[in-house]
């Protein structure tokens, strides 16, 4: 079965603190995606990043990072200089390619605040 | 480049009414999926086409609920008999057919907020 555990459930930062969000997934399959999506206030979620189990280089984008590990079943994300408006709830999510759809499977999410 | 639109955004019902929901993809996005998230979760997989074809449905997806994508365009997703548990944000998703790169994903509509009373 295919599992994704996101420990925190909420945390609160001071603007421009690094703050890093923990994944860790469960799937017995070797081919596999790892996603990360932001819902803020206004509930649309929005895609972040894809990642491909066969990729374990880091992605950088601005202020965010991906730290992909498959030794530790781990995709973290973190965001450096966090801003106000990085407050969102963040998931992580799984897919496999099984039968060709991109079904997601998500995280419980993470509650992130960021005061000013 | 025009995102995932649904309509309507928010619908109230009673209990035992029928309601339809419709989501517009991504023009060029050939795969379109359904979700439903309840409060403090993540969203739940329900259904998936691929252009037309209704090519998986999750157990969660009862009798009551039906979805149709006619021509592999727009799709509907029908409640009949709605119950409280229904209550929900119902998400359409969509995204191309070959995946490529860290930008390539699925993208995600505002939802339907639909509640029972």
């Amino acid at each position: 079965a295919q599992k994704v555990t996101q420990a925190q459930t909420e945390i609160s930062v001071v603007e421009k603190e690094d703050v890093t969000l923990d994944c860790v997934y469960e799937t017995r399959d070797t081919t596999y995606y790892l996603f990360w999506y932001k819902q803020p206030p206004s509930g649309e979620l929005v895609f972040l990043i894809r990642r491909n189990s066969f990729d374990e280089q880091n992605e950088i984008s601005g202020r965010y990072s991906w730290n992909f590990q498959k030794s530790t079943s781990s995709f973290n994300f973190t965001i450096t200089a966090s801003q106000v408006v990085d407050s969102a709830v963040y998931f992580c999510a799984l897919s496999l390619p099984e039968g060709g759809s991109e079904k997601l499977v998500f995280g419980k999410g993470m509650k992130l605040t960021v005061n000013p | 480049d025009t995102g995932v639109s649904q309509d309507p955004r928010h619908k109230i019902t009673k209990r035992g009414q029928n309601v339809t929901f419709r989501c517009d993809p991504i023009s060029e996005h050939n795969r379109l999926y359904w979700y439903r998230q309840t409060l403090g979760q993540g969203p739940e997989f329900l259904t998936y086409f691929q252009n037309e074809a209704q090519l998986e449905k999750s157990r969660l997806l009862s009798d009551r609920f039906s979805a149709e994508r006619p021509k592999g365009s727009f799709s509907t997703l029908e409640i009949q008999r709605t119950e409280q548990g229904d209550s929900a944000m119902y998400l359409c998703a969509s995204s191309p057919y070959a995946l490529s790169g860290p930008r390539s994903g699925v993208y995600f509509g505002p939802g339907t907020r639909l509640t029972v009373t």
